[in-house]
């Protein structure tokens, strides 16, 4: 079965550094997303990454991320200079609304540990 | 008005129950509708998706009510490996299909 596929799974930086988080998609989808979840709260929308543009971006998607499909395969959130409250569990995700089946498929997550 | 709105429970009921949970969406036009489960600092999966005429699979059935704009799942006979967060998503019109909406999800506790 496809899967989307996150590296590293853990993460962890000092304040103020860079850190590269990346996703493969499944290889047939065309929307791909960032979201986050800050450790016992809801699943939070970053960004969408559609026709190697950004598609659609929350007010959490500051000047700080940057995304980026570098190769065809890869998908990339940046941030790049990093806060305590950036703590969280980045999860990517893929989909195909022009099939029949549009669900998303969600990698297992990065795990961002700022200190 | 929350674009997608859930109970946050926790429900905790014992093993062998029925429960429901409901989730409304603001979007009169959204197009896909799905269920998904959340483990404990796991990713999301997908549990089901959600049809017009209401879906059944296995114990799981979710409903679809687009009058009152709202979406079910009723577990019956709840087992102890269904304790989870059960997360209601919701994909706008496929003309700006850009963003899958979450609901902050239900937590869901079975007990022996």
């Amino acid at each position: 079965e496809p899967e989307v596929t996150q590296t590293p799974s853990h993460q962890v930086t000092q304040m103020g550094q860079e850190v590269i988080l990346r996703c493969v998609p499944i290889s047939n989808h065309l929307y791909f997303y960032w979201y986050r979840q800050i450790l016992g709260q809801k699943v939070e929308f970053l960004v969408s990454f559609y026709n190697n543009e950004i598609s659609e971006k929350s007010e959490i998607f500051d000047d700080q991320f940057s995304v980026e499909r570098p190769d065809g395969s890869n998908f990339t959130l940046k941030i790049r200079s990093t806060k305590l409250e950036d703590s969280a569990m980045y999860f990517c995700a893929s989909s195909n609304p022009r099939t029949e089946n549009t669900e998303a498929f969600f990698g297992q997550g990065t795990r961002l540990t700022v200190v | 008005r929350k674009e997608v709105e859930q109970d946050p429970g926790p429900f905790n009921v014992p093993e062998g129950a029925t429960v429901a949970f409901n989730c409304t969406y603001s979007n009169s036009a959204s197009q896909s509708f799905f269920w998904y489960r959340q483990d404990c600092r796991k990713e999301p999966k997908l549990l089901m998706s959600v049809y017009s005429s209401g879906n059944e699979d296995g114990r799981f059935t979710a409903q679809l009510n687009r009058a009152s704009q709202y979406i079910s799942l009723l577990i019956r006979d709840s087992k102890l490996s269904d304790s989870a967060t059960y997360l209601c998503v919701v994909i706008p019109p496929y003309s700006s299909a850009s963003k899958i909406i979450f609901g902050s999800g239900t937590r869901l506790s079975i007990r022996p």
